[in-house]
């Protein structure tokens, strides 16, 4: 079966330092990756999503960047952290189009 | 501009009575739809989904339905658990689309 590791569950980072969050797939092959953002009291909100090795696509402009350095992993990163990138974010993975996405268990980021 | 909305933040239901919870959408170009349980300090379980060519799918206690006219999908869960109490979400994407939308979820609290 397959399964989707994050980590850390939860961080502090003081404002403009840098991140990196990381996410694997086990149990199959070429997925689809995803990072969201849940904001307090608001939706899911897609960050990023890459359909293979070293191909990303980005949803909004911000502060973070995402790279697929291996096939089944998939780093959310940023140099300078923000106040406005606290919140809670979630790798999700797919098969391919018009199949549900699946969720880690995410990771609650507070900036300070 | 919430292409899809969740007008209903919250909804308490009595254990053994029918649960509805309710969708609507924007874009005409969504054509596929899904429905996700998420518990505090979780990632979305996926619970169910449906394609525009139906009106209706059926998955144990959870059934969706599907109105394309109106643009509004909905869950019925039957008989309504206590551990059906988490916020779900709604969330839809065009065809051959790999980015899903989300609504703003709507928190289910199932009274014993």
């Amino acid at each position: 079966s397959q399964t989707i590791h994050q980590w850390p569950a939860t961080l502090v980072q003081p404002v403009g330092s840098p991140l990196s969050l990381e996410c694997t797939v086990e149990g199959t092959s070429n997925p689809n990756l995803y990072w969201y953002r849940q904001a307090a009291g608001r939706g899911l909100q897609l960050l990023f999503y890459s359909v293979g090795i070293g191909q990303i696509s980005s949803e909004v402009p911000q502060n973070l960047s995402a790279s697929r350095p291996q096939d089944r992993q998939f780093i959310l990163s940023s140099k300078k952290l923000l106040l406005s990138d606290s919140g809670f974010y979630l790798c999700a993975w797919n098969r391919g189009t018009n199949q549900p996405q699946h969720f880690g268990d995410g990771t609650r980021l507070s900036i300070l | 501009d919430q292409q899809v909305k969740q007008n209903s933040p919250s909804l308490s239901v009595q254990e053994g009575r029918i649960s509805i919870l309710n969708c609507d959408y924007t874009n005409s170009m969504f054509d596929y739809f899904l429905w996700y349980k998420k518990y505090p300090a979780e990632g979305p379980t996926f619970l169910i989904s449906i394609s525009s060519i139906k009106d209706k799918n059926e998955d144990g206690r959870f059934t969706v339905f599907l109105n394309k006219s109106a643009k509004h999908l909905s869950l019925h869960i039957v008989p309504s658990q206590p551990g059906d109490s988490a916020v779900y979400f709604c969330a839809a994407s065009p065809f051959g689309n790999e980015k899903l939308t989300f609504g703003t979820g709507t928190r289910l609290t199932i009274i014993p």
